[in-house]
């Protein structure tokens, strides 16, 4: 069975702190892993890993994929209020299927 | 404009009742998933589909089923065999198995009451 787990699963903070999520995965035929910010309703996709070793960025975000240890982070510098959110990682397998975790919940406090 | 359109986005539901929740993708996506997410969690699988009329169970499918007639629409069921089903549901779709990414509609919130 696929599986996805991601820690901490909640998490609050004051704005400027820097926070890093996590997530391991455990997956057969592994193909990417995605992360995504969901605030209400339909989660908003932040980034797609593939390859081991390379740092994807935008803005204050940025995301790193260890094909060897199995698991991917998620750091949030300078984090505002605004970053409030639950983020969730999830899995592509060869098939295409989407196996996602339990999402962590970041609190930010002004 | 393509997209993924969920409806109704508000449900209620007697207990006992089945009810069928829809998804319509215009994106010409080969695959569609619903995932179920409830308070503060996050997203699982229920069912997917890689081509017309043919489906996967995913995690947590009893209590549900589905049907892929048409490429466009996945509907999902939710019978009074489902023992929780008040909870938010969303349908996602993807071209080329993911390599893309994924597209999600809005959601579906069905209450029990």
């Amino acid at each position: 069975e696929d599986k996805v787990v991601q820690s901490p699963l909640s998490l609050v903070v004051h704005e400027g702190d820097t926070v890093t999520l996590n997530c391991s995965y455990e997956v057969t035929n592994f193909r990417s892993l995605l992360w995504y910010k969901q605030e209400k309703k339909a989660p908003t996709f932040l980034f797609m890993l593939t390859s081991s070793g390379i740092e994807k960025k935008s803005g204050r975000l940025s995301s790193i994929l260890d094909k060897k240890e199995l698991f991917s982070i998620l750091n949030i510098t300078a984090t505002q209020t605004g970053d409030s959110a639950i983020y969730l990682c999830a899995v592509v397998t060869s098939y295409g299927k989407l196996t996602f975790g339990q999402g962590t919940i970041l609190t930010v406090h002004p | 404009d393509g997209g993924i359109t969920q409806s109704p986005k508000y449900l209620f539901r007697k207990e006992g009742q089945n009810v069928t929740l829809s998804c319509e993708q215009n994106l010409n996506h080969d695959a569609m998933y619903w995932y179920r997410q409830d308070p503060g969690q996050g997203l699982r699988l229920i069912y997917y589909s890689q081509i017309v009329n043919d489906f996967q169970k995913g995690d947590i499918a009893e209590g549900y089923s589905v049907s892929r007639e048409k490429k466009e629409s996945f509907p999902l069921t939710v019978t009074s065999a489902q023992k929780n089903p008040t909870a938010f549901y969303l349908c996602a779709s993807s071209k080329d198995r993911g390599s893309y990414g994924y597209t999600f509609g809005s959601g579906t919130r069905l209450t029990v009451v």
